[in-house]
């Protein structure tokens, strides 16, 4: 069975420019998670999707960020436009059942704002 | 004060040994509780989940919970050096959110 599948790994573009990610979870999870992990840190979460809806979106920058997970599988996550300070790894997870059950990360995209 | 708190480390030990890895967090609403790995330039790697007081084991990983004390640990038992990672504990606590901490880098020496 396929793991959780992201693209690009990796990203360097100028900033004030806009990117996206594209992440496709396990087949069958309902729940997808977006984090951020800057170098040390754990990751943080920037959204967590339940099927279609977003469930928490609270610490997710909707100046410049946004996200999408039209007909509940693949997501993509845009930021519009880059700062420096964005350079991190962005991380997709999914699992089966909601946020208490088991969640498996992607290989993560890094993004390097210059 | 952080929601899930790790000492950053290193922890190192001697290969064949014990590590013992230590966690705390803060929400007492949090009932799910998970251990990833994390190699260098890699992603986390889930390793472990508890849901319930005790130990739970598996192979030469045991979890550990206390509830009351708040408190989540991880045993890794004959640590052999491709165990040496950066290990994230984290929680699922109000509102549903899976939050982990810093991680602990753990360092097994030949």
């Amino acid at each position: 069975e396929a793991g959780v599948v992201q693209s690009p790994r990796y990203k360097i573009i100028e900033k004030k420019q806009p990117v996206a990610f594209w992440c496709n979870p396990i087949s069958g999870h309902n729940t997808l998670y977006w984090y951020l992990q800057n170098l040390g840190q754990g990751p943080e979460l920037l959204i967590r999707y339940e099927n279609e809806e977003a469930v928490d979106d609270s610490q997710l920058p909707k100046d410049r960020f946004s996200a999408e997970r039209l007909k509940g599988v693949d997501s993509t996550l845009k930021i519009q436009p880059a700062e420096l300070g964005d350079s991190a790894v962005y991380l997709c997870a999914s699992s089966f059942g909601g946020p208490n059950t088991e969640a498996f990360f992607g290989q993560g995209t890094r993004l390097t704002v210059v | 004060q952080k929601e899930v708190e790790q000492n950053s480390g290193p922890l190192s030990v001697p290969e064949g040994a014990i590590a013992s890895l230590n966690c705390t967090y803060s929400d007492r609403v949090s009932q799910s509780f998970f251990w990833y790995r994390q190699y260098s330039g890699k992603s986390p790697e889930l390793i472990m989940s508890i849901y319930s007081n005790g130990d739970k084991e598996d192979g030469r990983f045991t979890a550990q919970l206390n509830k009351a004390s708040q408190y989540v640990s991880l045993l890794i038992r004959d640590s052999q050096p491709s165990d040496s990672a950066t290990y994230l504990c984290s929680s699922v606590g109000t509102a549903s959110k899976l939050t982990f901490g810093t991680g602990t880098r753990l360092q097994v020496t030949l």
